[in-house]
């Protein structure tokens, strides 16, 4: 049982550098979403995506694209990273619907230098 | 702007101790669900509640859902070691889909 798959694991990064954060679910879902964790923040969502072929921008997206690149994966990208995006980040899926179960990958430790 | 706060944002009792966490909003939601999340793992979904006053138990666990659906509570009674965790709020809105906002959390520490 898989669920949902994130890598990497853990991640250092220096100032300006760049990197995508993988994710991927074999439970069929519709939706997927990006969130990031920070102490005292609770999960707050960068962005997400309602079905294939859809994103729109969470609560806090600015530095940060993100990819549907088809049904199972769903990907993040920060494109010149500031230490201010420090953070866990956490990839989740659900199905389609109100009322639903969001299903949560183990989260991946990035720090910016 | 956070929609649900919730209380107290840390707490650490003794095993056998009962212990409340509240969430609050002033916002209406059409669904509020609490999640627990253990050390380097991703939340994981302990209830939803649907119905305003609606009231769930999951053995040592009570939640309540509020009149207006405004406000949820979680009850543990006789606490566990093994419940230390953090806890999760999180309430879904008509217009939102399948989205979720979160509470900040409240971290759950029970000592033997």
């Amino acid at each position: 049982n898989a669920g949902v798959t994130q890598t990497p694991k853990f991640q250092v990064l220096k100032t300006g550098q760049s990197m995508t954060l993988q994710c991927a679910q074999d439970m069929n879902h519709n939706s997927m979403y990006w969130y990031r964790q920070d102490p005292g923040m609770g999960l707050r969502l960068i962005y997400y995506s309602a079905s294939e072929g859809t994103t729109d921008k969470g609560e806090v997206p600015n530095g940060y694209n993100v990819s549907r690149l088809n049904k199972r994966e769903f990907s993040l990208r920060l494109e010149s990273a500031a230490p201010s995006q420090t953070s866990v980040y956490f990839c989740a899926s659900s199905e389609l619907r109100r009322f639903t179960e969001a299903f949560f990958g183990q989260g991946t430790r990035l720090t910016v230098v | 702007t956070q929609l649900l706060e919730q209380s107290p944002q840390f707490l650490s009792i003794q095993e056998g101790e009962n212990l409340t966490v509240y969430c609050n909003s002033s916002s209406v939601f059409s669904s509020l669900q609490w999640y627990r999340q253990e050390p380097g793992e991703g939340p994981v979904l302990l209830v939803t509640v649907v119905t305003g006053g609606e009231v769930k138990k999951l053995k040592r666990l009570t939640f309540q859902f509020g009149d207006a659906r405004k406000d949820s509570s979680l009850h543990i009674t006789a606490a566990q070691p093994g419940d230390t965790g953090l806890y999760l709020c999180a309430g879904g809105q008509e217009t939102s889909g399948s989205r979720l906002t979160f509470g900040e959390g409240t971290q759950l520490t029970v000592n033997p």
